[in-house]
């Protein structure tokens, strides 16, 4: 089965870290650009973060920007996001996704898209 | 950051109505405008991108059209698999920014 699943979320407490993955299965991920989007419940979608697919290119939100580092490893076949200084308002569920056209200074070219599950993230102490 | 406006927030529908959902950015982003289908518990679907381009596989029902800020997404025969969140996704500055959805209700 094509698929993404994400995993590492879990129950963190203000300022520690978790580290998110983001693994393929049916196919390879490293034909695509890779992004985190989250959502907090109830309310609407919000892009965190995204990686080229050779990794040279990475980009983040201003809201995560020096606390959320986006890496990948394509002989594993999953991207990371590890998350440090959380706090409540990164409470959320987290999807990665290598849906096209996101970023276009990632990629800008029609193919299939593939979501996670998402994992949940929650900041408390 | 560019702002994404979106309206209605929600709406009520019939099946088979022609309803029409508008997103404004507040600047000028060309045709780097992708349009979103979330239904409760799941991830999001594409359905368009650049603005007019219908993601495949998306029944043709879906159309979209604007450049420049204004951009709408009508789904021209809803269908009760319609019922669900659409969002508006600006991809040519960073961050990529989504409006605030609108959610499409059976009324």
């Amino acid at each position: 089965e094509v698929q993404l699943l994400e995993s590492g979320g879990g129950l963190v407490q203000p300022g520690g870290s978790l580290r998110l993955s983001c693994a393929a299965s049916g196919f390879t991920l490293d034909n695509y650009a890779i992004h985190w989007v989250r959502q907090v419940p109830g309310k609407g979608l919000e892009w965190v973060s995204g990686i080229s697919s050779t990794a040279l290119l990475t980009y983040y939100a201003d809201a995560v920007k020096g606390r959320f580092t986006i890496s990948r490893d394509n002989s594993k076949n999953t991207v990371y996001l590890e998350m440090n200084s959380l706090s409540a308002g990164d409470t959320a569920v987290y999807y990665c996704t290598n849906s096209p056209f996101m970023l276009r200074f990632l990629e800008w070219s029609p193919h299939p898209e593939y979501w996670g599950q998402g994992t949940v993230v929650t900041v408390s102490s | 950051d560019i702002q994404m406006t979106q309206s209605p927030s929600s709406l009520s529908a019939i099946v088979g109505d022609r309803v029409t959902i508008t997103c404004r950015a507040s600047q000028i982003i060309t045709t780097y405008l992708s349009w979103y289908q979330q239904k409760p518990g799941k991830a999001p679907k594409l359905l368009i991108y650049g603005a007019v381009n219908l993601q495949s596989g998306v029944p043709s029902r879906f159309t979209a059209k604007g450049s420049g800020t204004d951009f709408t997404l009508t789904i021209t025969s809803l269908q009760p698999e319609d019922f669900a969140t659409y969002y508006c996704l600006q991809s040519y500055g960073v961050p990529p920014t989504f409006g605030q959805g609108t959610k499409v209700e059976i009324k």
